[in-house]
């Protein structure tokens, strides 16, 4: 079936340490995004990948960045983990025809980061 | 920017009734989606149902159904003959024609049996 799969599951990291969270879609979305979703509140978009288009949110703290190798995968890099940075991270992917995506997007079953 | 409001932090009903949860959104756009998702405690994001903002009739897919007020900016998400596997949050999501979706704050729906 086709899906957005994300890896691992579960991450704990240690403050300051960098980890790297992964993305893959078989749904060949030209489309994927990456949420940060604190315990209890709404998914808050980080940046998404229109192709090889990157387009960060203004509020975004530098320390995250991100890479989109290729149109199956994108890869969330948190380079200082701080302990505010403890969440979950969603990924989701969508076509990039406006009236195609009205199917809104698909997500994966997320990252939960733990920052220790 | 588009901006997403549910004002219902939590919301409960009685199994087999029906409840009805707000959402409003403000933006300057005409064309744009509006959707509904469920999270249940998995994490992973369900879609509901969604709405086009140039229809004007309500979505429905099955005991879900929405009240769309384009005027108003009001979009509300209607559960009929709850089920004790509807309990989740609920998140109600604004998609522009950049390609950027918002979300609310969510609503925490529980079920009583």
């Amino acid at each position: 079936d086709a899906m957005v799969i994300q890896n691992p599951r579960y991450q704990v990291t240690q403050f300051g340490k960098p980890v790297t969270l992964s993305c893959s879609q078989t749904l060949n979305h030209n489309v994927m995004y990456w949420y940060q979703q604190k315990s209890s509140q709404a998914p808050k978009l980080l940046f998404h990948y229109y192709d090889k288009d990157f387009n960060n949110e203004a509020d975004t703290p530098d320390n995250f960045q991100s890479r989109r190798p290729n149109t199956s995968f994108c890869f969330l890099d948190i380079r200082s983990p701080g302990l505010g940075d403890t969440a979950m991270y969603l990924c989701a992917t969508a076509s990039g025809d406006y009236v195609v995506g009205s199917s809104g997007y698909t997500f994966g079953s997320g990252t939960r980061l733990t920052v220790v | 920017a588009q901006t997403v409001t549910q004002s219902q932090p939590e919301m409960s009903v009685q199994e087999a009734e029906t409840v009805t949860l707000s959402c409003t959104y403000d933006t300057s756009e005409s064309d744009y989606y509006l959707f509904w998702y469920k999270q249940p405690p998995s994490r992973q994001m369900i879609l509901v149902i969604r709405q086009e903002a140039y229809k004007q009739q309500n979505a429905t897919e099955n005991r879900f159904s929405v009240n769309f007020q384009k005027a108003a900016k009001s979009f509300s998400l209607k559960i009929s003959d709850s089920q004790l596997g509807d309990a989740a949050m609920y998140f109600c999501a604004y998609r522009s024609n950049n390609n950027d979706m918002r979300f609310g704050a969510g609503t925490r729906l529980t079920v009583k049996p």
